[in-house]
């Protein structure tokens, strides 16, 4: 089963615009990775949070997590029409990589 | 760095029939692992290699499923007698001993289609 659960599914924003999205998961985990899919490129990490830290940046990514809660947030700031495509957290429950996906959530940045 | 790549990119084929996919990992990636995708989900975990061994299966992975890495390198994911519901996307991914392991890289996918 799905360990990962985002939050909201889809989101529709302008360009320049941030976007937020949240992640829910059930058991203790390792890290947490968030990947981006689309047509064109396939699945692409795009940064990893370990359980002992509490906040990642890379680029305009920002990465959220709160172990307490066992949820975490992916913000993209000044978003980018090439940013629209589906992103999925994964939790690597066993420290074996196995990832457990979530369904993923739909942004799609209008220019 | 060649990227991960997979083999055939599409495959369209009857319901009884056997199919082979091929994973080429990145150069030096020691870990490679099996997802399958279906419309709408988050890719889910098949089974993954340590080199040549095959470390972990999936309850997903029925009997008719079977991945091989004989040499430690390129991997094969056969189905056989597949059925309407093995239509998805199989993904590969490759990780780098060390630190970097935690990092997944992906192929681009094959996708089944079982009429």
């Amino acid at each position: 089963s799905q360990q990962g659960e985002e939050d909201p599914q889809a989101l529709s924003i302008q360009e320049g615009e941030n976007a937020t999205m949240n992640c829910s998961y059930k058991t203790s985990i390792n890290n947490l990775q968030w990947y981006r899919q689309n047509s064109g490129r396939g699945l692409v990490h795009l940064i990893l949070i370990r359980s002992n830290e509490r906040e990642k940046h890379s680029g305009r990514l920002r990465v959220t997590l709160d172990t307490s809660k066992k949820s975490s947030s992916l913000l993209i700031t000044a978003s980018r029409a090439a940013d629209t495509a589906s992103y999925f957290c994964a939790t690597d429950l066993y420290g074996n990589n196995r990832l457990a996906f979530g369904k993923g959530n739909q942004v799609v940045v209008i220019p | 760095d060649t990227g991960v790549s997979q083999d055939p990119r599409h495959k369209i084929t009857k319901r009884g029939q056997n199919v082979t996919f091929r994973c080429d990992p990145i150069s030096e990636h020691n870990r490679l692992y099996w997802y399958r995708q279906t419309l709408g989900q988050g890719p889910e975990f098949l089974t993954y290699f340590q080199n040549e061994a095959q470390l972990e299966k999936s309850r997903l992975l029925s009997d008719r499923f079977s991945a091989e890495r004989p040499k430690g390198s390129f991997s094969t994911l056969e189905i056989q007698r597949t059925e309407q519901g093995d239509s998805a996307m199989y993904l590969c991914a490759s990780s780098h001993p060390g630190q970097t392991q935690e990092t997944q890289y992906f192929g681009p996918g094959t996708r089944l289609l079982v009429l």
